[in-house]
């Protein structure tokens, strides 16, 4: 089974400023699909970045980017430029390829912009 | 598109009482997934669906919980009777396609309150 573990239950951030969320996780698979969600106080959960396991490059979107080490199964997300909009709790998740869609969340972080 | 639609967004019940939650999945996907969110747990699958059909139901707490998929626009999650602990944020989310690493979109949940 997979396990997802993100060690920061709460982080602040000033705005403007940069933040690194961590996740690691644990698996015996080679291929697989990692993501970080991102729930905001509306409680909706919307995609931020996804990463395959098989590339190498980081993705990033905007001011997301992402640190993906698989040899150390860590996967840290970091905010640049922090926005009072970023404010949330963000969910490091992980898919086996082939897995039928099935995701395995971590705990979450949750972040606090500060004007 | 409008979206995952869940119903009720909140529900205040009486334990032994019986709790249907219903969900809308994006017209066109083929993936649902039910989760429960607690602050104890965190984020749980308890069941999914492919085209209708119940993939996996190893999440599901126990017999008072059961899901339904009669069509592909239209889910229900029953607890039957509720309980106290059963108290917690049910999400629906569907995904467009199984075995894909497409996004996960979700609903805005259902407040379930068990007194």
């Amino acid at each position: 089974a997979q396990t997802v573990t993100q060690s920061q239950p709460e982080m602040s951030v000033q705005e403007a400023e940069t933040v690194t969320l961590s996740c690691t996780y644990d698996t015996s698979e080679n291929n697989y699909y990692l993501f970080w969600y991102k729930q905001p106080p509306s409680r909706q959960m919307i995609l931020v970045i996804r990463q395959e396991a098989y590339k190498q490059q980081n993705a990033t979107e905007n001011r997301f980017s992402v640190n993906f080490q698989k040899a150390a199964k860590s996967f840290s997300l970091k905010i640049s430029d922090s926005q009072l909009g970023d404010t949330a709790m963000y969910f490091c998740a992980f898919m086996r390829y082939n897995a039928g869609n099935m995701l395995t969340f971590g705990g979450g972080t949750r972040l606090m912009v500060k004007p | 598109d409008a979206g995952v639609i869940q119903s009720p967004r909140h529900e205040v019940t009486e334990m032994g009482q019986e709790v249907t939650l219903r969900c809308k999945p994006i017209s066109g996907h083929n993936s649902l997934f039910w989760y429960r969110q607690t602050m104890m747990r965190g984020l749980e699958l308890l069941i999914y669906f492919n085209n209708n059909v119940p993939i996996d139901d190893s999440g599901m707490p126990e017999d008072r919980f059961s899901a339904k998929m009669p069509n592909a626009s239209f889910s229900t999650l029953k607890i039957q009777p509720s309980e106290p602990r059963d108290s917690a944020v049910y999400f629906c989310a569907s995904m467009a396609s199984p075995n894909s690493a497409g996004e996960l979109f979700f609903g805005e949940g259902s407040r379930l309150t068990v007194l």
